[in-house]
Parts: C-alpha cells; structure tokens; sequence
C-alpha cells in the first residue's frame, strides 16, 4: 500500500530523445508527488512535483503527466541533454511529512 | 549559499565503533529528516523531526538514535556500526505547513565501515 512502483530501472536515449519514466502508487491517500533529480555524489534535488487534481504540468523541458484513475504519473524530459544524465526518483507523501521515494531510474543521454 | 550542510562529506569507522553525522541548516525549517541511501537504491526514511516531535520509522534499528539540540542541528548516532550500515546518509528539511513545500537535500555523508 505503501509503495511507489517505477519503471524502467534504466534508460539510454540519445540527445534530444524524449526518455520516459513511470511511477505507480496504490495509496489513494497520496496528494503530492514530486520527482528528484540526483547526480552522483550529490543529495537528491526536487525537479518538478505535481498535485493529483491537475493532469499535466510542465518546467521547461521537464513535464510530469498524471492519471489519477490509473494511479500512475509519469516524468517526459523534452530535448534531453548529456547533462541530464542522472538518476531520477519518483516520490509520493500524504501530508505526514513523509515521503516514499520509487526505487530509482538511471538515466543515460548519449552525446 | 549552502542551505543544508553536512559534516563530514565521508567518515570512516571500524565495526562496532559509535559515529555521529551532523546536519545543519541556514533555512530555519522546521521539519528535518534522516535518509540513509545504499548504492543504487532509493532514500529510506530512518527518522524526521517536527520541531522537537521526534519520529521514528517502524523498521528503523535500534542502532541508530538522532538529537535535534535546536532548529538549526541534528546529529545521527550510530552507536555500534556493521558492515551494512554502510551507506550514503542524507539530511534534509523542509518547512512545514503546505504539502507542496519543497524538501532540501544535503549533499550526503558517506560513510564507509571497516
């Protein structure tokens, strides 16, 4: 009930690929679901985040689609560049002040 | 700049020896977190703050204790470490309030037990 299912684990796209990362969720109780851009050796960084009542959101090239019917939501980065090359994490909370994170994606955008 | 600071940036210890991580903020946020982060796995929650309102996470070990002595600092405590208590560990806050108030990272400690 708790947890937040992502796919792919991985993903290599070329420059300007459209990479697409999915995220699902069982808790209806989730109201708030960000993602998390992380470089290597560095802490998580929040990149765009989505509340349920809207079905699209959109931060320059990042653009985060949501079915609410589905429990699912879904990260598009638009134009990809090398230096989005990353792992992206999916998260949920419920207003607790906590969040549970998807089990991650590494992406790679080749040059 | 920096809003979430954590000292050290790596720490080693050997098997059994206590370690304590420090996490401080310039944010003033009320709410402050511990993550504990294996390789190529999602933060897991070990514990987080309201104010002084401490809040353990069901499957956190007994091993690991926190102190928040004020707004600005929190420690983590690792009284006796294993091997598998090696990780990256991440401080974080945020401000309360607003569920979309966002949630700042620090850039990690890692730490690696001999």
């Amino acid at each position: 009930q708790q947890q937040v299912k992502q796919s792919p684990q991985s993903l290599i796209v070329q420059k300007g690929g459209i990479p697409i990362i999915n995220c699902a969720y069982e808790n209806t109780a989730f109201d708030y679901f960000p993602w998390y851009q992380q470089f290597p050796g560095k802490g998580p960084a929040l990149l765009i985040a989505i509340r349920p009542d809207v079905s699209e959101k959109k931060e320059g090239r990042f653009t985060i689609s949501f079915n609410k019917s589905a429990k699912q939501f879904s990260l598009h980065i638009m134009d990809s560049q090398p230096g989005d090359s990353a792992t992206y994490f999916c998260a949920a909370s419920s207003g607790t002040y906590k969040y549970i994170f998807g089990t991650g994606t590494r992406l790679k955008v080749l040059a | 700049d920096a809003m979430v600071i954590q000292n050290p940036r790596y720490q080693v210890t050997q098997f059994g020896k206590p370690v304590t991580l420090s996490c401080s903020q310039t944010l003033n946020h009320n709410v402050m977190y511990w993550y504990q982060q294996k390789s190529s796995q999602a933060p897991k929650l070990l514990f987080h703050y309201y104010d002084k309102d401490f809040n353990n996470e069901a499957d956190t070990p007994d091993n690991f204790q926190s102190r928040r002595p004020n707004t600005s600092f929190c420690f983590l405590d690792i009284r006796s470490p294993g091997l598998g208590d090696a990780a990256m560990y991440l401080c974080a806050t945020r401000e309360a309030g607003g569920i979309d108030n966002e949630q700042f990272f620090g850039p990690g400690t890692r730490l690696t037990v001999l």
